[in-house]
């Protein structure tokens, strides 16, 4: 079965703060593609990372960061220094290429307070 | 401009009565999809299309139906909307040739069925 899990629902920072928002993914393909979005208070979503299941390794872009762990099947985000301008709900994503399905979690929303 | 392009943005309408969204996109894209968007649940995929005339269920199809007869558009269509269609929704659109890429998404739907 092809799942992700964001068991974080909300999670509140003070500004300059560094937090990690978990996710954890299921799937019985070897070949699958996981994803991060952002969604911020004005509703668009939007792409922040794509890794395909063959590359473990971890990105860094700015202040944000990626952990991709296949030991433990997570690809888990991190915020370092946040900022308010980063208080959004983060989806976690899932493609595979048995079923082609898109599969979101649940989001966590993320409070960044001033 | 790159863009997915839903209409209309708001929608209400009363139960039993036809409607369809519509979504269309300019980059070309094979795959697009449509989710919607409920508190807790985060986007679940109701219908995605892998080219023109080809579509699959998703996690949530139940009430809903969709067409591809060109590359471009997408449209989603209620037959009799019931109150629990109440929602938020997105179209998007990828390119899958070498697996899932980024997801581009339309601005939203937000439907209200009484």
């Amino acid at each position: 079965a092809q799942k992700v899990t964001q068991a974080q629902t909300e999670i509140s920072v003070v500004e300059k703060e560094d937090v990690t928002l978990d996710c954890v993914y299921e799937t019985r393909d070897t070949t699958y593609y996981l994803f991060w979005y952002k969604q911020p208070p004005s509703g668009e979503l939007v792409f922040l990372i794509r890794r395909n299941s063959f590359d473990e390794q971890n990105e860094i872009s700015g202040r944000y960061s990626w952990n991709f762990q296949k030991s433990t099947s997570s690809f888990n985000f991190t915020i370092t220094a946040s900022q308010v301008v980063d208080s959004a709900v983060y989806f976690c994503a899932q493609g595979t290429s048995g079923t082609y399905k898109y599969i979101f979690g649940t989001g966590t929303r993320l409070k960044v307070l001033a | 401009e790159a863009q997915v392009t839903q209409n209309p943005r708001y929608l209400i309408t009363v139960t039993g009565k036809k409607l369809t969204v519509t979504c269309s996109q300019n980059m070309n894209h094979e795959y697009m999809s449509w989710y919607r968007q409920d508190p807790g649940l985060g986007l679940r995929q109701i219908y995605y299309s892998m080219n023109v005339e080809v579509t699959d269920k998703g996690d949530v199809p139940e009430g809903y139906k969709v067409s591809r007869k060109e590359k471009r558009n997408f449209p989603l269509i209620l037959e009799s909307p019931s109150p629990n269609q109440t929602s938020l929704y997105f179209c998007a659109s990828s390119l899958i040739g070498r697996g899932h890429t980024e997801a581009f998404f339309g601005q939203g739907t937000r439907l209200t069925v009484v």
